[in-house]
């Protein structure tokens, strides 16, 4: 079984430019999350899907980021425009019972 | 309010032994689970073990086993016979089902020497 897909891997961007990424979670998995790991912490959830809908975007800061499951499957964040504390690996993760999470290998973002 | 709160910031331990890592939480919910993660250096969170808050035994799984204290809130992580492999980020996490939302602790970086 294939795992959770993240691209890319890398990114480098200057700020004040904007920025997207890309998930694909395992198959038939409904519920899709979004986390912020800032180096040297825990992950922080920005927004939970349930099939294309949002959950919790609670803590996804709204004036720059935004996030969109279209088709209930893959799921695209955008950072417009990036500050430099965006900097941090940025974490998909899927679930089939919305319980157990399986994270993809996650994009490691610096904004200079 | 939901917290999840892991003490200790580093770890040592000697090839082939155990070592447990602490993990206490809080929630006023009755229903809730709790989850180790493994973060390699490559970045990956990888699930380990997981216990809800009604299961009467310990999980175990492989060479991890959660020991699960409710009255005192700490479901400390126990790696038996440790190898080189398992240096690594470990992070403890909590979901509480009446507010369908995941709390991580900060991490715990367990070193593994020969």
């Amino acid at each position: 079984e294939a795992g959770v897909a993240q691209s890319p891997r890398y990114k480098i961007i200057e700020k004040r430019q904007s920025v997207a990424f890309w998930c694909n979670p395992i198959s038939g998995h409904a519920t899709l999350y979004w986390y912020q790991q800032i180096l040297g912490q825990g992950p922080k959830l920005l927004i939970q899907f349930q099939n294309n809908g949002v959950v919790d975007d609670s803590q996804l800061p709204k004036d720059r980021f935004s996030a969109e499951r279209l088709k209930g499957v893959d799921s695209t964040l955008k950072i417009q425009p990036a500050k430099l504390e965006d900097s941090a690996v940025y974490l998909c993760a899927s679930s089939f019972d919305g319980e157990t999470q399986y994270f993809g290998p996650g994009t490691r973002l610096l904004v200079l | 309010a939901q917290k999840i709160t892991q003490t200790q910031p580093g770890m040592f331990v000697q090839e082939k032994e155990a070592v447990t890592l602490d993990c206490t939480y809080d929630t006023s919910d009755p229903s809730y689970g709790l989850f180790w993660y493994k973060q390699p250096s490559s970045g990956e969170m990888i699930f380990l073990i997981y216990q809800g808050s009604y299961d009467q035994q310990n999980a175990t799984e492989g060479r991890y086993s959660l020991n699960f204290q409710k009255a005192r809130k700490s479901a400390n992580l126990v790696i038996s016979a440790s190898q080189l492999g398992d240096s690594a980020m470990y992070f403890c996490a909590m979901r509480v089902h009446n507010f369908n939302k995941f709390y991580f602790g900060s991490g715990t970086k367990l070193n593994v020497k020969p």
